[in-house]
């Protein structure tokens, strides 16, 4: 059985920093293309970024908003996915879901940024 | 960026009827790279379809998916009580990746 498994979700101050993890199972993490895509509260659903397979080199690519923010990586030796968040704003308060297009998605973990 | 449009924003249908839901690109989607989710509330979202026509593993074949190029459509034969949710297309065939803003099938 697939599962993604997102956590580290948190309540952090606007300027502040994150990361969430995602723990995959059930096909080969490696061989997966990833992205992080996030929902705030009561509306639809927005990309935030993905990664590449590592044979396809790893590369990374991002939503305008997040760029240079947010940092996107992978340890295939623990089935894993990381989102880095940095310099959070008040409008990235939203529920983070890890997911491939193939594979399904994770169930969400709640991020909230606010003084 | 590819801009996805759907249509309609809420559509107002009674189980058993058929609900057809379009989802137009501001340009052509790279290999049809086109996929169909739906979200009930306070759930993940669930891959319907994807590469524009193929139905995801277990997904039950009252849900189809046609279109290419730039013109795509989500059609449900019968609705079951079940399928009243939020529907989303998503282009993956280019960066950055982007999705609809979604269309409701609401009960009648």
């Amino acid at each position: 059985e697939v599962q993604l498994v997102e956590s580290g979700g948190d309540l952090v101050k606007p300027g502040g920093s994150l990361r969430l993890s995602c723990a995959a199972s059930g096909f080969t993490f490696s061989n997966a293309w990833m992205n992080w895509v996030r929902q705030a509260p009561g509306k639809g659903l927005e990309w935030v970024g993905r990664i590449n397979t590592k044979t396809g080199g790893g590369t990374t690519d991002y939503a305008a908003p997040v760029k240079g923010r947010f940092t996107i990586s992978r340890d295939d030796s623990k089935n894993t996915l990381y989102l880095q968040m940095n310099s959070l704003k008040t409008e990235d308060t939203a529920v983070y879901y890890c997911m491939s297009v193939l594979w399904g998605w994770g169930q969400g973990t709640l991020v909230t940024v606010s003084s | 960026e590819i801009v996805l449009t759907q249509s309609p924003g809420t559509l107002s249908l009674s189980p058993g009827e058929r609900a057809t839901l379009s989802c137009r690109a501001s340009q052509s989607v790279n290999n049809n790279f086109l996929a169909w989710y739906q979200q009930k509330p306070g759930q993940a979202p669930r891959l319907l379809i994807y590469a524009a026509s193929s139905r995801a593993t277990g997904i039950p074949d009252r849900f189809s998916g046609s279109g290419s190029g730039t013109d795509f459509t989500l059609t449900i034969s019968r609705l079951e009580p079940e399928d009243f949710a939020v529907y989303y297309c998503q282009q993956y065939g280019s960066s950055p990746l982007t999705f609809g803003q979604g269309t409701k099938v609401e009960i009648k």
